[in-house]
């Protein structure tokens, strides 16, 4: 199995910051990556897919990069909106594999 | 607008059964592959199964093989996932999602909640 792994696991920020999240994967996934947010009670919002497509109706302050192991989400000007946790998803042989996780925190 | 409404989800005993629904709407879904992801209590995000268009094709995590069946109906726009011999760690809300590569819309969730 490839194992997906992020950080930081905490992130402190304020509204304005520049922030970047990493995903590591356990193997090489080309650009087989999604992102995620996900607010507290609802369910996980797209906002990347192969790793650096902006999802329609994502704002453009989301960017991601990356391939091969490597992967990247900024989010360019932080919003009080984007004070949440944040996944990477991978995508290989018929089956998904989520990091565990980044919670964005107001600083 | 691409609607995803989940049903289903109880508290329910060690060793019980349960069948999880997803009831699409505002898309042609039997075009599309879909797939069921859970998140246990104040944990991250985990695949359980995924099925193709004409359910030919499904794939699970090894943790649910041979209890878990995620099935659908294209009649009904619906997505189906059968839990059997459940057990306390498959606790969690369980989400339906649109996608193969990745989900782009997800249902609300429903909880499922194993305990004697």
């Amino acid at each position: 199995d490839i194992q997906m792994t992020q950080s930081p696991s905490t992130l402190s920020a304020s509204v304005g910051d520049r922030v970047t999240i990493t995903c590591r994967a356990s193997q090489t996934i080309s650009d087989w990556l999604a992102w995620y947010r996900q607010k507290p009670g609802e369910a996980p919002k797209l906002l990347i897919y192969r790793a650096s497509t902006l999802e329609r109706g994502v704002p453009s302050r989301f960017s991601g990069s990356g391939s091969g192991t490597e992967f990247t989400l900024t989010i360019s000007g932080l919003q009080p909106d984007d004070f949440a946790t944040y996944y990477c998803q991978q995508y290989n042989s018929y089956s998904w594999g989520f990091g565990q996780g980044t919670k964005v925190e107001i600083k | 607008e691409v609607q995803l409404v989940q049903s289903g989800g109880d508290l329910v005993q060690p060793g019980g059964s349960l069948r999880l629904s997803c009831v699409v709407s505002g898309i042609n879904f039997g075009s599309y592959w879909m797939t069921w992801v859970r998140q246990a209590p104040g944990k991250g995000l985990e695949w359980v199964a995924t099925i193709n268009q004409d359910g030919t094709e499904h794939y699970s995590v090894d943790s649910v093989k041979g209890r878990f069946t995620i099935s659908r109906e294209n009649a009904d726009n619906s997505v189906f996932l059968q839990m059997n011999s459940l057990r306390t760690e498959d606790t969690a809300v369980y989400y339906c999602a649109r996608g193969r590569d990745y989900g782009d819309y997800w249902g609300q969730g429903t909880l499922v909640t194993v305990s004697s």
